[in-house]
């Protein structure tokens, strides 16, 4: 059966400082990945996807998340957030034979002044 | 073009009552998919509706129904409200198979309260 795992429930970073959200999975064949972002009161925005071509997949506004199969993780990075990234991020893997999505518990981002 | 529309963008109901959301998906887009999401369980999978038909299904009991109309909007419904059932009900569509397989895109989401 497929399953996410986000390893952390909250991070705090400074502006200007990188971010890490970590994400593990667990799938029985050659899984899709996605992260999606949702800010407050709004529904959820689609940042990047891997659908097995390259292993370092880069999105939107700066993130990029790379995939190891070795490690079975697809951590989500961005080199210097900005206040605007507060929000919450679902790392979300493709599920059952119809497609449907698998989300993870959701990391929460706060970005400090 | 326009997004995925939800309505209503919230509501408060009473334990018992039922509750109808509605869902328009992107012109074209005729799958659609719903979600619930609460603080306790996250984002949970409730069904989704492709050509009329429900083709998958979450693990919710009976209570929570849907449908789709021809013109690939969505209804789901709850009936015999419960507490536990206060969420935030998410509705996505997604494109045909071969062009953007199991991208969803969301709406803003319809807030239900049940007191």
């Amino acid at each position: 059966a497929q399953s996410v795992t986000q390893l952390d429930s909250h991070v705090s970073v400074s502006e200007g400082t990188p971010v890490l959200l970590r994400c593990n999975y667990s799938s029985s064949y050659s899984p899709s990945l996605f992260w999606y972002v949702q800010h407050p009161n709004k529904g959820l925005q689609l940042l990047l996807k891997y659908t097995s071509a390259a292993t370092l997949v880069k999105g939107i506004n700066g993130f990029e998340a790379e995939f190891k199969k070795s490690e079975t993780s697809f951590h989500l990075t961005k080199p210097s957030a900005h206040m605007s990234d507060a929000a919450e991020y679902f790392c979300v893997v493709t599920g059952g034979s119809q497609g449907n999505l698998i989300f993870g518990k959701g990391t929460k981002l706060s970005v400090k002044p | 073009k326009a997004g995925v529309t939800q309505t209503p963008r919230y509501l408060i109901k009473t334990r018992g009552q039922q509750v109808t959301l509605s869902c328009s998906p992107i012109s074209g887009h005729r799958s659609v998919s719903w979600y619930q999401q609460t603080p306790g369980q996250g984002l949970q999978f409730l069904f989704e509706y492709f050509s009329e038909t429900q083709r998958n299904k979450g693990n919710f009991p009976g209570r929570f129904s849907g449908r789709q109309f021809s013109n690939s909007r969505s209804e789901m419904n709850v009936s015999t409200l419960e507490l536990g059932d206060s969420a935030l009900y998410l509705c996505a569509s997604r494109p045909p198979q071969v062009s953007g397989a199991n991208v969803l895109t969301f709406g803003a989401g319809s807030r239900l309260t049940v007191l």
